[in-house]
């Protein structure tokens, strides 16, 4: 199975900073023939069922704030907040869609500061 | 809109069954994959299960195979997650999700609200 692993697991923010969330895979997740990394970043509020943020590693789902953001290849990636609103306040997972089973990370709360 | 509605969870022993159903509905159902993820309490995210819908091709999770068997109803719209030999560490909340594809190989768009399974005496 393809192990994700997620840091930091929780994160105190100031509002309008940004916040870094890091995902690496055990192994690849890029597929050469279409050039896609098969990576997901999740969102999931207290209380709330998960909501899906990015996905191919960097495209954001429609209706998801610009100040989300996702990037890397292969095996590191990385979504970023560029400036931290109160609603940001949840967990967020990357999960892997490369290999069956696919695997979540641990997740990593994010709190504000 | 998209909408996923889980039921059938509930108290069972150890070592029985229960059938999970996902009700969809807002989009073509038979053209996307429909998945299965639990969230133990307090816990993280862990995929169980996925029908294609392109081509009705079934994958599982190894805790669970051999015990859990997904299925789909194109003509209901719905779709099942059969749980046989319930275990203690099957307790969770139990998610059905739509593909953003019609194969497996995708990530999860629509996530219903989750329906909790406890396995306890």
């Amino acid at each position: 199975d393809i192990v994700m692993t997620q840091s930091p697991d929780s994160l105190a923010v100031s509002l309008g900073e940004r916040a870094t969330i890091n995902c690496r895979s055990s192994q690849s997740v890029l597929l050469s023939a279409n050039n896609k990394n098969y990576l997901a970043w999740y969102q999931q509020k207290p209380g709330q069922s998960p909501k899906l943020l990015i996905y191919w590693a960097s495209i954001r789902e429609s209706g998801v704030p610009d100040r989300f953001s996702g990037s890397g290849s292969g095996t590191d990636f990385t979504l970023t907040i560029s400036s931290l609103q109160a609603e940001d306040v949840a967990v967020y997972y990357c999960q892997q869609y490369y290999n069956i089973p696919y695997t979540f990370g641990r997740g990593t709360k994010l709190e504000i500061k | 809109e998209v909408q996923l509605v889980e039921s059938g969870g509930g108290l069972v022993q150890p070592g029985g069954s229960l059938r999970l159903s996902c009700a969809a509905s807002g989009f073509t159902f038979s053209n996307y994959a429909v998945t299965w993820v639990r969230q133990a309490p307090g816990k993280g995210m862990g995929w169980v299960s996925c029908v294609g819908g392109s081509d009705d091709t079934t994958y599982y999770a190894d805790s669970v195979k051999g015990r859990f068997s997904i299925s789909r109803d194109n003509s209901q719209n719905t779709f099942y997650l059969q749980m046989n030999s319930l275990r203690a560490e099957d307790t969770a909340v139990y998610y059905c999700a739509k593909g953003r594809h019609g194969n497996c190989y995708s990530s999860l768009d629509y996530w219903g609200q989750g329906i909790l399974v406890t396995v306890s005496p």
